[in-house]
């Protein structure tokens, strides 16, 4: 019920493609749905998040895609570049009682742009 | 600001021993949350406190403590490492807030239990 499942485990483009990485979950009490960016050897950081009541979200060259019917939501990177290789973790935030919200992660991505 | 910051950054351990990481965030946030990261294992929660006093264990709690005395502080302690325990931990904060948790993460502790 807690588990976001994220797709696929790694991707490789060529430079100026758009890669497309893909979480599903099952719990519709989920509000808040980040996406997070790791470059290697730092911590993960926020890249981009959406609220269910909206569909699609612009932010730069990454865009959420959101499909609440479906609970299924996307990340797409607009002329991907060398420098957004990375590992990509989507996840999803839902009440966890005393007053605290938790974070469930998908598995993450690794995503290399080829030059 | 400094953020979530933790230390050390790496360490070796022997199987048996202790050891305590440490986290410190400067955003006075309620929430705060320690996990390990393991190849295609994603982010795993290991223990959890929403404030000062209140801590409460995640998914893969065995073998570690935690205490929260302060706002600030949350450290983790590995109580007799085994080689288990090697992986790549973070600690976060966040104010837990509905429909807007943001977590801030460390850089992040590699610890080697051998």
């Amino acid at each position: 019920q807690q588990q976001v499942k994220q797709s696929p485990q790694s991707l490789i483009v060529q430079k100026g493609g758009i890669p497309i990485i893909n979480c599903a979950y099952e719990n519709t009490a989920f509000d808040y749905f980040p996406w997070y960016q790791q470059f290697p050897g730092k911590g993960p950081a926020l890249l981009i998040a959406i609220r269910p009541d909206v569909s699609e979200k612009k932010e730069g060259r990454f865009t959420i895609s959101f499909n609440k019917s479906a609970k299924q939501f996307s990340l797409h990177i607009m002329d991907s570049q060398p420098g957004d290789s990375a590992t990509y973790f989507c996840a999803a935030s839902a009440y966890s009682g005393a007053g605290s919200y938790q974070l469930t992660f998908g598995k993450g991505t690794k995503l290399s742009v080829i030059p | 600001n400094a953020g979530v910051t933790q230390t050390p950054k790496f360490q070796v351990l022997k199987t048996g021993q202790s050891m305590t990481l440490q986290c410190a965030q400067d955003m006075n946030h309620e929430y705060m949350s320690w996990y390990r990261q393991d190849p295609g294992m994603g982010l795993r929660l290991i223990h959890y406190s929403v404030g000062a006093g209140i801590t409460d264990q995640g998914e893969v709690p065995n073998g570690y403590n935690v205490s929260r005395s302060t706002t600030e502080d949350f450290p983790l302690r590995l109580l007799s490492a085994a080689p288990s325990q090697t992986s790549v931990y973070f600690c976060a904060s966040s104010r837990g807030r509905r429909g807007e948790n943001i977590q801030y993460f460390g850089a992040g502790t590699r610890l080697s239990v051998l």
